[in-house]
């Protein structure tokens, strides 16, 4: 594998904000994927971060440094539904997508 | 438009028996990828299909895996002699090239070996 490493498990009230962090080995980078997962469910695509710096896309914005194997995943406003796990995925230059074990995210009111 | 399906959703067998689960991806997507996840844990990379290319087996566990596609259609992943550590989801996802573009999930197959 690529040694991607995220949290297990987080908790956060509705309305705050969450920053979910991942590390990856740097070999064969060609970029870094966010998807989420709700429980019973397939996963789907969140972001996709390939250079340095801060991808925004409406409550989600992606983070990415290269050089320090280093991403991180920040959800605004949290609502319940956003109550789900968030798989951080390294993508490879041999067209292989390396996933994280997922950080389990708990929203509560 | 369709989304990826696969099929069945379900599907209970007893150890030793030969499953085979099929995979119908997102016309004209070139790159179909199959996945497996265990209760609680990340998605495991099994094979990757690149259009005609030769398909990329690394992730197979062992050799009682296979997978075939045809063409850029459909694919079919077997799992032969089933062992109790084959229980899983097993998820495919397809995209319109290999070169990071996203993935789209089908609804996956929950394996059960009794």
């Amino acid at each position: 594998g690529q040694n991607i490493d995220q949290p297990t498990e987080m908790t956060a009230t509705e309305g705050a904000i969450v920053q979910i962090n991942c590390t990856y080995q740097t070999s064969g980078f060609n970029g870094l994927f966010w998807y989420q997962q709700h429980a019973g469910e397939a996963p789907t695509f969140l972001s996709y971060n390939v250079l340095d710096g801060l991808e925004e896309k409406g409550r989600f914005s992606s983070f990415l440094s290269r050089s320090k194997g280093y991403s991180y995943l920040l959800l605004k406003e949290l609502q319940m539904k956003d109550s789900a796990s968030y798989l951080c995925a390294h993508y490879t230059d041999f067209n292989k997508f390396y996933f994280g074990s997922g950080t389990k995210l708990n929203v509560k009111p | 438009g369709a989304g990826v399906s696969q099929s069945p959703s379900n599907k209970v067998t007893e150890k030793g028996k030969d499953v085979e689960l099929r995979c119908d991806p997102i016309s004209g997507h070139t790159a179909l990828y199959w996945y497996r996840q265990r209760l609680g844990q990340g998605l495991e990379f099994l094979i990757y299909f690149q259009g005609n290319s030769a398909p990329d087996k690394s992730g197979l566990p062992s050799d009682r895996f296979s997978a075939e596609r045809t063409g850029e259609s459909v694919s079919t992943l077997t799992i032969q002699r089933t062992q109790q550590e084959d229980s899983a989801v097993y998820l495919c996802a397809s995209s319109t090239s290999g070169s990071g573009f996203e993935q789209f999930f089908g609804p996956g197959t929950r394996l059960t070996v009794l």
